[in-house]
C-alpha cells in the first residue's frame, strides 16, 4: 500500500498570505489528523477529521482550518500567515475501524516558511 | 494534565553499545503508547506500539520497549546501536479513537564510531 502523501513538500509564503496544504491518506483509512512541528513547541495537534467531519480540535486559532473530502483526502488552510506559522506540518492517517484506537501513520510533511 | 516527558534531550552512544531512551507519561484514561523515529527532513516512522497485553513489545529495526504501569514509563531499548539509528525519537501517548496523540519533546540520538 502506498503511504500517506502530502503536497507540496516545501512552500514559501509571505506574511498575510494564505496557504492550503493537502494530504492523501493510506488507502482505506478514514481518519486524518494534522500536527504542527516547530523547534520550540514540538509536535502539536491541530485537528482530526473522520468521515468528512471534524471530530477533534487542538488549541490553535481560527486561522487554522481544515476539511475532508468523501475520498478521505484532507486539506488544511492557514489564513493571514504569521512568521510563527513557519513549521513542518504533518498529516497522519488511521483506519479507526469500529471506534477502537488505531495507529497513526505519518506522511513526510510539508515544510512551510513564512517570510 | 496529560503529558509525555522525555528527560534526555540529546544522547550520544558508541556504535555497538546498548541504548535506552526514557519516556514517562501522564494520562487520565487507558494509555496507548507509541515510539516514532524521525530522520532529518522526514516524517515520523512508527517503531512500535503498546495497546494491551504483554508489556514488552518488539518493534522494527531491533527496537523494543517495556510498559511499566506502576512507573508510568515506556522506555525504548536496543541492544546494539548502528550508525543508521542516529535520528530523533519521539514517545507519544493516545487514547480512544479520535483523540490526539500527545508527544514528548523528543530525544536526539547521535552515534559515535
Amino acid at each position: 500500500k502506498a503511504g500517506v502523501t502530502q503536497t507540496p513538500r516545501y512552500l514559501i509564503k509571505t506574511r498575510g498570505q494564505q496557504v492550503t496544504l493537502s494530504c492523501s491518506p493510506i488507502s482505506g483509512h478514514r481518519s486524518v489528523s494534522w500536527y504542527q512541528q516547530t523547534p520550540g513547541q514540538g509536535l502539536q495537534f491541530l485537528f482530526e477529521y473522520f468521515s468528512e467531519t471534524q471530530r477533534n480540535k487542538g488549541n490553535f486559532p481560527g486561522r487554522f482550518s481544515g476539511r475532508q473530502f468523501s475520498n478521505s483526502r484532507s486539506e488544511m488552510n492557514v489564513s493571514t500567515l504569521e512568521l510563527g506559522d513557519s513549521a513542518l506540518y504533518l498529516c497522519a492517517s488511521s483506519s479507526n475501524i469500529g471506534g477502537r484506537v488505531e495507529t497513526q501513520y505519518f506522511g513526510p510533511g510539508t515544510r512551510l516558511l513564512v517570510l | 494534565a496529560q503529558s509525555v516527558t522525555q528527560p534526555d534531550i540529546h544522547i550520544t552512544v558508541s556504535e555497538g553499545a546498548s541504548l535506552e531512551l526514557r519516556c514517562n507519561y501522564s494520562y487520565g484514561a487507558t494509555p496507548y503508547l507509541f515510539w516514532y523515529v524521525q530522520s532529518p527532513g522526514q516524517g515520523l516512522q512508527l517503531l512500535l506500539k503498546y495497546f494491551s497485553g504483554d508489556t514488552l513489545v518488539q518493534g522494527i529495526k531491533g527496537f523494543e520497549a517495556e510498559f511499566k504501569r506502576s512507573q508510568s514509563s515506556f522506555n525504548l531499548r536496543k541492544p546494539s546501536v548502528h550508525w543508521s539509528d542516529a535520528a530523533e525519537y519521539f514517545c507519544a501517548v493516545g487514547g480512544q479513537a479520535g483523540t490526539a496523540l500527545i508527544f514528548g519533546k523528543g530525544t536526539t540520538l547521535s552515534v559515535s564510531s
